[in-house]
């Protein structure tokens, strides 16, 4: 298995724009997550989802953050408009009830928005 | 309001000695508690945990204590080495969500 796989690595955008992570998880992983890592606020989590339902988005900071799983191999985050204080490092996480908290992480997204 | 706190956010070691991170929280609520490592440019990866009803788990060069009276949990890596350099994070685990830490960057020297 590759992994979680995340796309694209490093992101730069202009403020106002449109910005759309990507996240594949492992193949029978039934959990997917969304962190967020900042000099400031460490790794904060965003949103998870459970065979593809939203589950606790209490971490989406603003209505500018939406997130979707459309099916069990795919998700976005989407930051619309984006704002210079979203530059981060967005992560993506996998697991399962047999992993428990055993997540496997994506490699990350770097999102600069200038 | 920070529930996991890492004092040290970093720490450095000689090569084959003992590497000792420490962390505090302060909601018992969580059943697990873990260590996560972090390379540049790379994702978390799952180090060791512990459950609530043990007090240490031993795997290999790792061992995790948990004292549930100070909420205090601790990592030990002996002896070290400099494939260890990274950033450790201390995480709680419950109701599926993981909470981080701040890390604390250990270095191990030659």
């Amino acid at each position: 298995d590759a992994g979680v796989i995340q796309s694209p690595r490093h992101e730069v955008t202009e403020m106002g724009q449109e910005v759309t992570l990507r996240c594949k998880p492992i193949s029978g992983h039934d959990y997917l997550f969304w962190y967020r890592q900042t000099m400031m606020r460490g790794l904060e989590l965003l949103i998870y989802f459970n065979n593809n339902v939203p589950i606790d988005d209490s971490g989406m900071p603003e209505d500018r953050f939406s997130a979707k799983m459309p099916n069990a191999s795919f998700s976005t985050l989407k930051i619309q408009p984006s704002e210079p204080r979203d530059s981060a490092v967005y992560f993506c996480a996998s697991s399962s009830a047999i992993t428990l908290y055993g997540y496997t992480f994506g490699s990350g997204t770097r999102l600069t928005v200038v | 309001d920070q529930q996991v706190k890492q004092n040290s956010p970093s720490l450095s070691v000689q090569e084959g000695r003992i590497s000792i991170l420490n962390c505090d929280y302060t909601n018992s609520m969580f059943d697990y508690f873990l260590w996560y490592k972090k390379y540049p440019a790379e994702g978390p990866t799952f180090l060791i945990s512990i459950s609530s009803i043990k007090d240490k788990n031993e795997d290999g060069r790792f061992t995790v204590f948990l004292n549930k009276s100070a909420k205090h949990l601790s990592l030990h890596i002996v002896p070290s080495q400099p494939g260890d350099s990274a950033v450790y994070f201390c995480v709680l685990g419950g109701a599926q969500k993981l909470v981080f830490g701040q890390g604390t960057r250990l270095t191990i020297n030659p």
